[in-house]
């Protein structure tokens, strides 16, 4: 069965800093997903990732893919409190089924 | 355009019981999947249903069963409810096209409690 792992589970950061959220998964998947999660909220979809090599930014968040290193990051510049939430990423095999599989995600906590 | 939505918001029931969970998915949509979401952990998928059958399914036992009406709608029931049961359960809608599901937008979720 097709593994994800996200590190670090827990992200502490001060506002204005930079850091990056790491996720490898353990078989050729075909698109990679991040999402976002409030507390006590839905998924709300950040980023698909469909090739290697691929990258895309949104406001303070930018997502790329290695499908080669199976390993995807989702890097935060100049953090703001708005960012505290917990963030998904998932894989899927691009089939007709469109099972993603999940990691446990990382709850990141932006402080003043 | 709408969104997925789900109902109920939240349920809280005893064990032994049974639920069923409902979501209408996004316009345009074709494709209702479930998830399971225990207290800190990543979605779990349950099952997926396109054209009114399942079309795959996760490891979860035969007592959750679900249904896919016509206008896309699905529902979610499990019977004899356990305590382990208690979770968020997430809706999903997507477009199949071209052999594959499109990106899934989630529903607001249904939290379960069962004492």
């Amino acid at each position: 069965e097709l593994k994800v792992e996200q590190n670090p589970l827990f992200l502490s950061m001060q506002e204005g800093k930079n850091y990056t959220i790491y996720c490898n998964y353990s078989t050729t998947s075909d698109r990679l997903y991040w999402y976002r999660q409030d507390p006590g909220k839905s998924l709300e979809s950040l980023f698909v990732l469909l090739s290697n090599g691929a990258v895309k930014q949104e406001g303070r968040l930018m997502a790329s893919l290695d499908t080669k290193a199976r390993l995807s990051t989702l890097h935060i510049t100049a953090a703001v409190h708005d960012l505290s939430a917990t963030y998904f990423c998932a894989v899927d095999r691009g089939s007709t089924l469109g099972r993603l599989y999940f990691g446990r995600g990382t709850q990141l906590t932006v402080w003043p | 355009e709408t969104g997925v939505t789900q109902s109920p918001t939240h349920l809280i029931k005893t064990r032994g019981q049974q639920v069923t969970l409902r979501c209408s998915s996004q316009s345009g949509h074709n494709t209702v999947s479930w998830y399971q979401q225990a207290l800190g952990q990543g979605p779990q998928f349950i099952f997926q249903y396109y054209r009114e059958e399942e079309n795959g399914r996760g490891n979860f036992p035969p007592r959750f069963s679900g249904l896919q009406f016509p206008n896309y709608s699905s529902e979610l029931n499990v019977n004899a409810l356990e305590l382990d049961d208690s979770a968020l359960y997430l809706c999903a809608s997507s477009l199949i096209w071209g052999g594959a599901t499109d990106t899934q937008y989630f529903g607001p979720g249904t939290r379960l409690t069962v004492l």
